[in-house]
């Protein structure tokens, strides 16, 4: 299986300032047929399901800010949230769908200095 | 309007069996991919299973194969999840979810149901 590891586990962020998290897998996520990386972050908020942010690494889902942002390729992965809002306090987790098999990283929980 | 509505959660003894259910509207069923998430307390979400369109493939989480049994009804606008052999480290809320495109990411989720095994 592929594995998914997120850092940091947590951060503190001051609100209007920028927010990394890092995700790399123990494989390349990117399929040479189509150079797309099937890899996906999620933001979940206590008592919510997770949503979806952003898809091949990089194309932001219909209706997410634009303060997010994702890059990478291969194995190295960042979600950036450029600008900190209060909303944007959760927790973010990876996700490939490389394979058959898919993995989710462990989460990085982003709050407020 | 997406909407996916699970059911059939509860609490069950170890060794005992659940059936959940997803009830989708809102968008063309059959067109699409569809997988169960789980998320233990405390915990992040973990892939259970996946079907595809038209319920000819069907892939499984390593500690569920032989166990969890994945299929749907695109009459009814619906799949299931069928739970045997249940243990505790199953507990878990879980969700049903809609990819956005192919067999990829999960863009729509239920509210989820939560199953608890224990004696």
């Amino acid at each position: 299986d592929i594995v998914m590891t997120q850092s940091p586990d947590s951060l503190a962020v001051s609100l209007g300032e920028r927010a990394t998290i890092n995700c790399k897998s123990s494989q390349s996520v990117l399929y040479d047929s189509d150079n797309n990386n099937y890899l996906a972050w999620y933001q979940q908020k206590p008592g919510q399901p997770p949503k979806l942010l952003i898809y091949w690494a990089s194309i932001r889902e219909s209706g997410v800010p634009d303060r997010f942002s994702g890059s990478g390729s291969g194995t190295d992965f960042t979600l950036t949230i450029s600008s900190l809002q209060a909303e944007d306090v959760a927790v973010y987790f990876c996700q490939q769908y490389f394979n058959t098999q898919w993995t989710f990283g462990q989460g990085t929980t982003v709050e407020i200095k | 309007e997406v909407q996916l509505v699970e059911s059939g959660g509860g609490l069950v003894q170890p060794g005992g069996s659940l059936r959940l259910s997803c009830a989708a509207s809102g968008f063309i069923f059959n067109n699409f991919y569809m997988t169960w998430v789980r998320q233990a307390p405390g915990k992040g979400p973990e892939w259970v299973a996946n079907i595809n369109e038209d319920g000819t493939e069907t892939y499984y989480v390593d500690s569920v194969k032989g166990r969890f049994t994945i299929s749907r009804d695109n009459a009814k606008s619906s799949f299931f999840l069928q739970m045997n052999s249940l243990r505790a480290d199953d507990t878990a809320i879980y969700y049903c979810a809609k990819s956005v495109i192919g067999a990829g990411p999960m863009g729509y989720w239920g509210q989820g149901t939560l199953v608890s095994v224990s004696s």
